[in-house]
């Protein structure tokens, strides 16, 4: 069966500070696709990452970067220098490839707070 | 880039009302579309899968006569709560996938509904 767990349920940080969102997900699947959402107030999931099991290379964009490793099976995430308008829930999500990329298992989500 | 429109993006009904909420692929045609629900301060919990031309899959648990979903156009489903109570109030997100050359969809979702039911 497949599973995500973001263990942190909530994360308060100051403006500037670096923070990692941390995602470990479980599938018998040789391949999957893992993403990152950001859910700001008004509810709107905005994609951030997607990536695809083969792909084991980290990902850098902007302030944003991702690391992902097969062996522990995580797939973290890490915001640079935050700001306030960071503050949201983080949704890390898992797709099988039977799925082709739909269907997706959502972690139980981040709730990051960058004060000022 | 894809957009996907869903309509209404809230919606206040009294108990046992019907409430309908459609979800658009509005420059591209899918012929899958999946229903997911969050509760306040939840994950999304994806409900059912919806396939054009055929019967919707719904997950273990989630009533297909509550929740009818129907996805008659390349470009349209929607979700009918039927008969709708107060534990029926929650966020219900909408997404559709648009398949890459490479065989791996590119899902985009919906700003999601907003539903309350007094």
């Amino acid at each position: 069966a497949q599973k995500v767990t973001q263990a942190q349920t909530e994360i308060s940080v100051v403006e500037k500070e670096d923070v990692t969102l941390d995602c470990v997900y479980e599938t018998r699947d040789t391949t999957y696709y893992l993403f990152w959402y950001k859910q700001p107030p008004s509810g709107e999931l905005v994609f951030l990452i997607r990536r695809n099991s083969f792909d084991e290379q980290n990902e850098i964009s902007g302030r944003y970067s991702w690391n992902f490793q097969k062996s522990t099976s995580s797939f973290n995430f890490t915001i640079t220098a935050s700001q306030v308008v960071d503050s949201a829930v983080y949704f890390c999500a898992l797709s099988e490839a039977r799925n082709q990329g739909g269907k997706l298992i959502f972690g139980q989500g981040t709730e990051l707070s960058v004060k000022p | 880039g894809a957009v996907v429109s869903q309509h209404p993006s809230w919606v206040i009904c009294k108990s046992g009302t019907s409430v309908k909420i459609e979800c658009r692929s509005l420059d591209f045609q899918a012929t899958t579309m999946f229903w997911y629900r969050q509760f306040p301060k939840q994950s999304l919990m994806l409900m059912a899968t919806s396939n054009e031309g055929s019967k919707a899959t719904y997950e273990q648990g989630v009533e297909k006569d509550k929740f009818l979903i129907n996805h008659a156009s390349l470009t349209l489903s929607t979700l009918t709560v039927t008969s709708a109570h107060p534990e029926d109030s929650s966020f219900y997100i909408c997404s559709a996938g648009s398949l890459m050359a490479a065989g791996a969809n590119v899902l985009t979702f919906g700003a999601g509904s907003r539903l309350t039911v007094l």
